[in-house]
């Protein structure tokens, strides 16, 4: 199992300029969920699913859309940039209730 | 959702015990206590999770009070690979959400 995958690592966008970030796992978790960690903060929750075609919205949704067409992915899409979006993203996937998250590495992304 | 509060940043001497609180006064019945960690930027680490009793695991024991409105994370032999934020979460059941706080930096003193 690879796990938690987030694709890219690192990006640059300019303002205005939209993109997807990837997040994929093969454990077949039900649940799964996208974080942004500003510096010197903790994760704050942007968007969530608890199954295929299931989302709603965390504490932060705001200029963020997800989609949940498969069980094994869960893409976040930014539809127009802001340097307030600048931070480093996290995707998390859980198999069900009462057991771990794992996390994916992070895509670090700065928006000039 | 339930809230949880930490100590912004702890000191521990390496090799000896860190006890790490956390109040959670307003957890529901059917809601776990799970602690993570993160070293630097890295993704978050699972360390413990429980639900009413008390959990041991190869990293850590979580010890909740039996009002379950606080538990302690204890690292038994805290080494300088300790040094780390620590958060303390508290899920809502059906939606299995993690909303993490601020944490505790723990800093572990050679």
């Amino acid at each position: 199992n690879a796990g938690v995958t987030q694709t890219p690592k690192f990006q640059v966008l300019k303002t205005g300029q939209s993109m997807t970030l990837q997040c994929a796992q093969d454990m077949n978790h039900e649940y799964m969920s996208w974080y942004r960690q500003d510096p010197g903060m903790g994760l704050r929750l942007i968007h969530y699913s608890v199954g295929a075609g299931i989302t709603d919205q965390g504490e932060v949704p705001n200029g963020y859309n997800v989609s949940r067409s498969t069980t094994e992915d869960f893409p976040l899409r930014l539809l127009s940039a802001a340097p307030s979006q600048t931070s480093v993203y996290f995707c998390a996937s859980i198999h069900r209730v009462g057991t771990e998250a794992f996390f994916g590495q992070g895509t670090r992304l700065t928006v000039v | 959702d339930a809230k949880t509060t930490q100590p912004p940043s702890m000191d521990c001497a390496e090799g000896r015990a860190a006890n790490l609180p956390c109040n959670h006064s307003t957890i529901s019945g059917n809601e776990y206590v799970y602690w993570y960690r993160q070293i630097h930027s890295q993704g978050p680490q699972y360390i413990i999770h429980g639900l009413k009793n008390n959990e041991t695991n190869e990293m850590a024991s979580l010890i909740i009070t039996e009002d379950r409105k606080s538990s302690t994370l204890i690292l038994p032999h805290a080494t300088l690979r300790d040094t780390a934020v620590y958060y303390c979460i508290v899920t809502f059941g059906a939606t299995n959400k993690l909303i993490f706080g601020t944490g505790t930096l723990l800093a572990v003193q050679p």
